[in-house]
């Protein structure tokens, strides 16, 4: 019973092209968000979702789109992929219905861009 | 800027001992948070802090806020090597849905 899944695990493709990464979540909450964590292991936030409404878009590159059909999904569509892409990507989720707010995170998706 | 600062960065401490991470964040929070990241995994939450004072205790883990001071700090007490990974603070600015995470504390525990 996975809270919070993406796929894929693994993303290893060349420059230039574009690719998906998907998230979707079964706790019913109705916040979503888009993390990048580099090679350093600092963790930032791009983008979030609130009930389908984008509400957080950090100073990420226009080549980032975001998109999210439903509460229960949201992924992540990047263009003309560079080098400086590589990196993981989490996924995570929140209910504003918790007085704690607490994030749950996906796995993780660990893009190379060779 | 928001910031949350974490010391130290790298932790390196023999099995038995104590010792104290400690997270300063810049901005009039309402929620602070610790998690565990291990090697190559997803970040798993240890614990939710909402208010001035809070303590909370999780086996040889111990997690307390003061929102006055701005700090949070995460107690290890008699370190044991299954401790070791790397732990990351985050504050959600209030009234906002922004978490800030800290740059991480890595710990190894030596048997």
């Amino acid at each position: 019973d996975t809270a919070v899944s993406q796929t894929p695990k693994y993303l290893v493709t060349q420059m230039g092209n574009d690719k998906s990464i998907k998230c979707e979540q079964n706790l019913g909450h109705d916040t979503m968000y888009w993390y990048k964590q580099d090679s350093k292991k600092f963790l930032k936030i791009m983008f979030s979702y609130n009930n389908k409404e984008l509400i957080i878009n950090e100073t990420v590159p226009n080549r980032f789109s975001p998109k999210s059909p439903d509460k229960a999904h949201l992924n992540l569509h990047i263009n003309s992929l560079e080098l400086g892409d590589s990196a993981v990507y989490f996924c995570a989720s929140s209910s504003t219905g918790r007085l704690d707010n607490e994030q749950f995170f996906g796995p993780g998706t660990r893009l190379t861009v060779l | 800027e928001l910031k949350v600062e974490q010391n130290p960065l790298f932790l390196s401490m023999q099995e038995g001992k104590n010792y104290t991470i400690y997270c300063n964040y810049s901005t009039t929070s309402d929620r602070l948070y610790w998690y565990r990241q291990d090697p190559g995994k997803s970040l798993e939450s240890l614990f939710v802090l909402l208010s001035n004072g809070a303590v909370k205790q999780e086996g040889r883990l111990m997690a307390s806020l003061d929102t006055k001071a701005r700090l949070s700090t995460l107690h290890i007490t008699a370190a044991v090597h299954d401790l070791s990974a790397t732990y990351f603070c985050a504050e959600r600015t209030s009234g906002t849905y922004k978490y800030i995470f800290g740059t991480g504390t890595r710990l190894k525990v030596l048997a």
